[in-house]
C-alpha cells in the first residue's frame, strides 16, 4: 500500500501565478479531504469528496480556490491567482468510508510558499 | 464555537516517564469518533489511536492509551514510557455525523518535548 501520495512536496511560486496541488488517495478509499495547515489557524478542512462528488466545500476560503476529483484515484486543488497569504502546508487525506469509525490517512503534504 | 480544546500548548516530559495530553470536545451528536494524530517535525500526520462514542472500554495501541470520559467529554491521550522519538505535535480530532455527511475537526494541538 503506497499510502496517500501528494505532489509536489514543495512549491514556491510568485504572487499571481496559478498553483495546482495533486493527490492520489489510497485505492479503495472513497472519501477524500483537503486540509490546510498554518500556524495561525491550525488544520482547516477545505473540501471533502465522497465517491468523487464534492460534498462540503464550505471551508474553501474564496473563489480563487477550486478542487476537482475527476476519478477515484486523483484529485487536484488549484489556486488562481495565488497570494502570499495562501502560503501553508496543504494536506490531502483519504478514508475508506463515511462513518465515525474511519480515521483518515494523510499524505505527506505540500508546502506552498507564495512570494 | 471551538469543538476540540487542547489546553496545553506545550508539554515537557522526562524520558521513560508517562505523560497525559488533554483533550475536551463538544458535540450533541450521540455517534462520534475521537482520534489522536502525531505530527513530528518532518511534517507528516500519523494516526495513533481511535475511540468510538459507544465503545465501552478505553482504546489502547501499544504505548498509547485513550482515557475516555464520555460524561465529561474528555479524551485524553496517555503515552507510557516516553521516548525521544515521541517529541512532536499531537492533535486530538473528532469525527461526527452531521446530516448527510461527516467531517473530522482537529484541535489546536499540543507540542510535546521529551527530555533525555
Amino acid at each position: 500500500d503506497a499510502g496517500v501520495i501528494q505532489s509536489p512536496r514543495h512549491e514556491v511560486t510568485e504572487m499571481g501565478q496559478e498553483v495546482t496541488l495533486r493527490c492520489k488517495p489510497i485505492s479503495g478509499h472513497n472519501s477524500l479531504f483537503w486540509y490546510r495547515q498554518t500556524m495561525m489557524r491550525g488544520l482547516e478542512l477545505l473540501i471533502y469528496f465522497n465517491n468523487n462528488v464534492p460534498i462540503d466545500d464550505s471551508g474553501m476560503p474564496e473563489d480563487r480556490f477550486s478542487a476537482k476529483m475527476p476519478n477515484a484515484s486523483f484529485s487536484t486543488l488549484k489556486i488562481q491567482p495565488s497570494e502570499p497569504r495562501d502560503s501553508a502546508v496543504y494536506f490531502c487525506a483519504s478514508s475508506p468510508g463515511t462513518g465515525t469509525s474511519y480515521g483518515y490517512t494523510f499524505g505527506s503534504g505540500t508546502r506552498l510558499t507564495v512570494v | 464555537a471551538q469543538k476540540i480544546t487542547q489546553t496545553q500548548p506545550g508539554m515537557f516530559v522526562q524520558e521513560k516517564e508517562a505523560v497525559t495530553l488533554d483533550c475536551t470536545y463538544d458535540t450533541s451528536d450521540p455517534s462520534y469518533g475521537l482520534f489522536w494524530y502525531k505530527q513530528p517535525s518532518s511534517g507528516e500526520m500519523i494516526f495513533l489511536i481511535y475511540q468510538g462514542s459507544y465503545d465501552q472500554q478505553n482504546a489502547t495501541e501499544g504505548r498509547y492509551s485513550l482515557n475516555f470520559q464520555k460524561a465529561r467529554k474528555s479524551a485524553n491521550l496517555v503515552i507510557s514510557a516516553s521516548q525521544l522519538g515521541d517529541s512532536a505535535m499531537y492533535f486530538c480530532a473528532m469525527r461526527e455525523w452531521e446530516t448527510s455527511y461527516d467531517k473530522v475537526i482537529f484541535g489546536p494541538g499540543t507540542s510535546l518535548s521529551v527530555i533525555p
